[in-house]
């Protein structure tokens, strides 16, 4: 059975700051998914990483594929209040059906 | 495109009742998918298809049944409403990987 967690659960940092968020998965997998959320609103997403060693970046977040390691991290530089959400990463765990498997978020928290 | 669309938004329902929500993409994708995140929680997967005809389990399929009929639409069915299925229910669609998600209908059982 394929677990997904991600770590942290919460951050809170302050704007200008730099953190990571990790995710770690149990099996082998080439493709993972960041995704954002919004309080009450859908997931919208933000990189899609096809294979290892990938690396995509947007704005101030970067995101990174290692699967031997079996993890990804998304890299927050500098941030501002506007990236307060709770991000979510998944995996696609081979299948045909290209199921995926969610962490449990990490919910970040901004302050001015 | 419109993408995918859910209704109804929101939906209060009384214990044993029984409600179909309802799905539909127009980007033409093959795959389908429903849901549901309770508060505070990752997503977690109810049913899924693969193409017209085409349905199977995910992760927590008891209480609910799905049919798919046309490329577009992908309703999902509650029979017997137990508080347990109060949640947030997302239908996504995809043609190879990257998933893209409804609004959303936000599922109260009393």
């Amino acid at each position: 059975e394929l677990k997904v967690e991600q770590n942290p659960l919460f951050l809170s940092m302050q704007e200008g700051k730099n953190y990571t968020i990790y995710c770690n998965y149990s099996t082998t997998s080439d493709r993972l998914y960041w995704y954002r959320q919004d309080p009450g609103k859908s997931l919208e997403s933000l990189f899609v990483l096809l294979s290892n060693g990938a690396v995509k970046q947007e704005g101030r977040l970067m995101a990174s594929l290692d699967t031997k390691a079996r993890l990804s991290t998304l890299h927050i530089t500098a941030a501002v209040h506007d990236l307060s959400a709770t991000y979510f990463c998944a995996v696609d765990g081979n299948n045909a059906g290209n199921m995926l498997t969610f962490g449990g978020g990490t919910r970040l928290m901004v302050k001015p | 495109n419109a993408g995918v669309t859910q209704t109804p938004k929101f939906r209060i329902l009384k214990i044993g009742q029984s409600m179909t929500l309802q799905c539909t993409q127009d980007m033409n994708h093959n795959y389908m998918y429903w849901y549901r995140q309770d508060p505070g929680m990752g997503l977690k997967l109810i049913y899924y298809s693969v193409g017209a005809g085409i349905t199977d389990k995910g992760e927590v399929p008891n209480g609910y049944n799905v049919s798919r009929s046309t490329t577009e639409d992908f309703p999902l069915r509650l029979e017997l409403a137990a508080p347990s299925q109060t949640s947030v229910y997302f239908c996504a669609s995809s043609r190879a990987y990257e998933q893209y998600f409804g609004p959303g209908t936000r599922l109260t059982v009393t």
